[in-house]
């Protein structure tokens, strides 16, 4: 069975303040691995995929990077606006005709950027 | 690009109600859609899983008779929770995703709330 864990449950930063968000996973077969913000209320944001080890991505202040048991989200000079929950998920091989690359979500990092 | 709508994003409805929930994939063509319960400060549980013109697949627990669910077309899944009570007060979101390799893009909840 797929399992995301996603450390801290919560992090408080100072704005310019860089930090680091972390994602441990366990899978057979990653078939990549995403990233999402959720804001309060809302749905997920799509951030990143990495689908290999060594993989890294950058947008904006943020910048994902993937190895065989895990990935970080790296947060350079965080502005209040950033603040959010941070989500994890991974998505495994597909399973015959049932799996069509469901999503094993970790239980998120609640990220508050203090002005 | 990649916008997922759903609609409506609030319900209060009494006991014993049904309640349809619309999800439109609005510039792309989804070929899988997901449907998703998120309990307060939880990360998301995956109920069901559609794929166009085909039965969905549910997850474990998931009762297909409590919440059904209709792919109709490339661009539009709805799920129906039947005669609803309180228990189902929850956060139900959407997501769709065009092809495989592709991310799932969110739609913005529905907060449904059963008195």
């Amino acid at each position: 069975e797929d399992q995301v864990t996603q450390s801290p449950e919560a992090l408080r930063l100072q704005e310019g303040e860089s930090s680091s968000l972390n994602c441990s996973y366990t899978v057979s077969g990653l078939r990549g691995l995403f990233w999402y913000r959720q804001d309060p209320g809302k749905g997920p944001e799509f951030l990143f995929t990495l689908y290999s080890a060594g993989e890294e991505k950058e947008k904006e202040r943020l910048k994902a990077t993937l190895t065989k048991k895990e990935s970080f989200l790296h947060i350079t000079a965080p502005k209040p606006e950033d603040s959010a929950t941070y989500l994890c998920a991974v998505q495994g091989p597909y399973a015959g005709g049932t799996s069509y690359g469901k999503l094993t979500f970790g239980q998120g990092t609640i990220l508050t950027v203090h002005p | 690009g990649a916008v997922v709508s759903q609609h409506p994003s609030r319900v209060i409805c009494k006991s014993g109600t049904s309640v349809k929930i619309e999800c439109r994939s609005l510039d792309f063509q989804a070929t899988t859609m997901f449907w998703y319960r998120q309990f307060p400060k939880q990360s998301l549980m995956l109920m069901a899983t559609s794929n166009e013109g085909s039965k969905a697949t549910y997850e474990q627990g998931v009762e297909k008779d409590k919440f059904l669910i209709n792919h109709a077309s490339l661009t539009l899944s709805t799920l129906t929770v039947t005669s609803a009570h309180p228990e189902d007060s929850s956060f139900y979101i959407c997501s769709a995703k065009q092809g495989t390799e592709q991310p799932q893009h969110f739609g913005d909840g529905t907060r449904l709330s059963i008195l």
